[in-house]
């Protein structure tokens, strides 16, 4: 089945830092998606994209959809302590299932 | 604003028992999925739903069966719970399937389930 490689596993920085997590796959997506998840919670979707190419921005969070189709990164610009959780990728191919990243633990020292 | 609610929360089982865990959604959606999510894994689906009255095998199918006999509903049976079903479970919906426009899944808070 499909892989992705989701790095770094766990972050610890500053308040205030840039943060920076992406995400790697075998084969070709057609959809990559970024969720967050707080303890005792489901995850909760940031940035969907759709299209190779594409740079899209919720606030603080930009996301890339990488031009191979096999990755993508998402960028936190000036963290604050809400911004701890884990932050998951995810991607769909041809079979329209969602395939998770192992997710990345961010930790905001203040 | 419900969205997609999980029941129960929480659960302990021995090895053996039975049990089934509810999901609804009031979002009026067509797609239903049921994930299992280990520590240090992302998550895994299990089975999903593409409409009522279908079901569908994920990723990890085995020692589960499903149910969708309203649109509204998605119930993840164990029918003999093992300590490998340890885990905490989500369910989700999509109004399409994943990757078809701007549709994504929405999930539920998840129901923490032990099997000792």
């Amino acid at each position: 089945g499909q892989q992705l490689n989701q790095s770094p596993q766990s972050m610890f920085i500053q308040e205030g830092e840039d943060v920076s997590m992406n995400c790697t796959s075998s084969s070709i997506f057609n959809t990559w998606l970024w969720y967050k998840q707080d303890p005792g919670e489901g995850p909760v979707l940031l940035i969907a994209l759709y299209k190779a190419g594409e740079l899209t921005s919720n606030g603080r969070l930009t996301a890339q959809f990488g031009i191979t189709r096999k990755d993508s990164f998402l960028n936190i610009s000036a963290s604050i302590p809400s911004d701890v959780g884990i932050y998951f990728c995810a991607g769909s191919g041809s079979a329209r299932q969602l395939t998770f990243g192992s997710g990345t633990q961010l930790t905001v020292l203040p | 604003n419900a969205g997609v609610t999980q029941t129960p929360k929480f659960r302990v089982l021995k090895t053996g028992q039975s049990m089934t865990l509810l999901c609804a959604q009031d979002m009026n959606h067509e797609y239903m999925y049921w994930y299992r999510q280990d520590p240090g894994m992302g998550l895994r689906l299990i089975h999903y739903s593409v409409g009522e009255g279908t079901t569908a095998k994920g990723e990890v199918p085995d020692g589960y069966n499903v149910s969708r006999l309203k649109k509204q509903n998605f119930l993840l049976g164990l029918e003999s719970a093992a300590p490998s079903q340890t885990s905490v479970y989500f369910c989700a919906s999509s109004s399409r399937p994943t990757g078809v426009g701007n549709q994504p899944q929405h999930f539920g808070d998840g129901t923490r389930l032990s099997i000792l």
